[in-house]
């Protein structure tokens, strides 16, 4: 049972938009920074989003982030099939002096 | 570049004990706070723990609080993860991954633990 919930799965086809929920508390993402992580099979995750809406180098703006109390979201716009992976949001948790992660969304571009 | 490579992971039975390594380039290795996450097959991400910049402070999550131990060697840039009586729910893929303030990055490539008869 993770922490921070998001759905198990999303759909969109290429080209479309898509949005990834994430929701917590106010020991976590409602008093800190929500920062979003890509993990293709296989590999290792890779830091999308950080600070709640900021991209690292090298992130297209085709993904953005942002939040609003205990929530957070992640958007991808101009959907590519490159863009299946699964997605996990994470952030630090006051109470438990620990980071928590959301369970992951899977995404699948039809 | 910013490069975290884990090693150490392999097959051990039930009870038994593994030690992980993961080694830093191309960053402040002893300037960053550390933290070891692991994903089961299949499963998502879990935080295991974490240990300050100068091995002062260490936490752990319960699952793992009395059989594993976190530490670090800021002249080598290694960190290590000291496993002990380990579990079959220990198996995982086992990430470091170096800690800015509000975020992870970056994370290791990841080393298979596997528990198992």
């Amino acid at each position: 049972q993770s922490v921070l919930t998001q759905p198990p799965s999303v759909s969109a086809a290429p080209g479309q938009k898509v949005t990834i929920s994430c929701s917590g508390s106010s020991s976590n993402i409602g008093n800190n920074y929500v920062s979003w992580y890509q993990q293709f099979p296989g590999t290792a995750p890779k830091l999308l989003i950080y600070d709640n809406n900021e991209r690292p180098s090298g992130v297209p703006d085709r993904f953005s982030g942002s939040k609003s109390g205990p929530s957070a979201t992640l958007g991808i716009t101009g959907l590519q099939t490159g863009d299946e992976a699964d997605y996990y949001c994470g952030t630090w948790d006051t109470s438990l002096s620990a980071w928590v992660f959301g369970g992951g969304t899977k995404l699948t571009v039809l | 570049q910013e490069q975290l490579v884990e090693s150490g992971g392999g097959l051990v039975k039930p009870g038994g004990s593994l030690r992980l390594s993961c080694g830093a380039s191309g960053f402040s290795f002893s300037d960053h706070y550390m933290s070891w996450i692991r994903q089961a097959p299949g499963k998502g991400l879990e935080w295991i723990s974490w240990i300050s910049s100068s091995s002062s402070h260490t936490k752990y999550a319960d699952s793992v609080k009395g059989r594993f131990t976190i530490s670090r060697d800021n002249a080598k840039n290694l960190l290590y993860l000291q496993m002990n009586s380990l579990r079959a729910e220990d198996t995982a893929v086992y990430y470091c991954a170096a800690e800015r303030g509000r975020f992870l990055n970056p994370w290791g490539q990841g080393t298979l633990v596997t528990v198992s008869s």
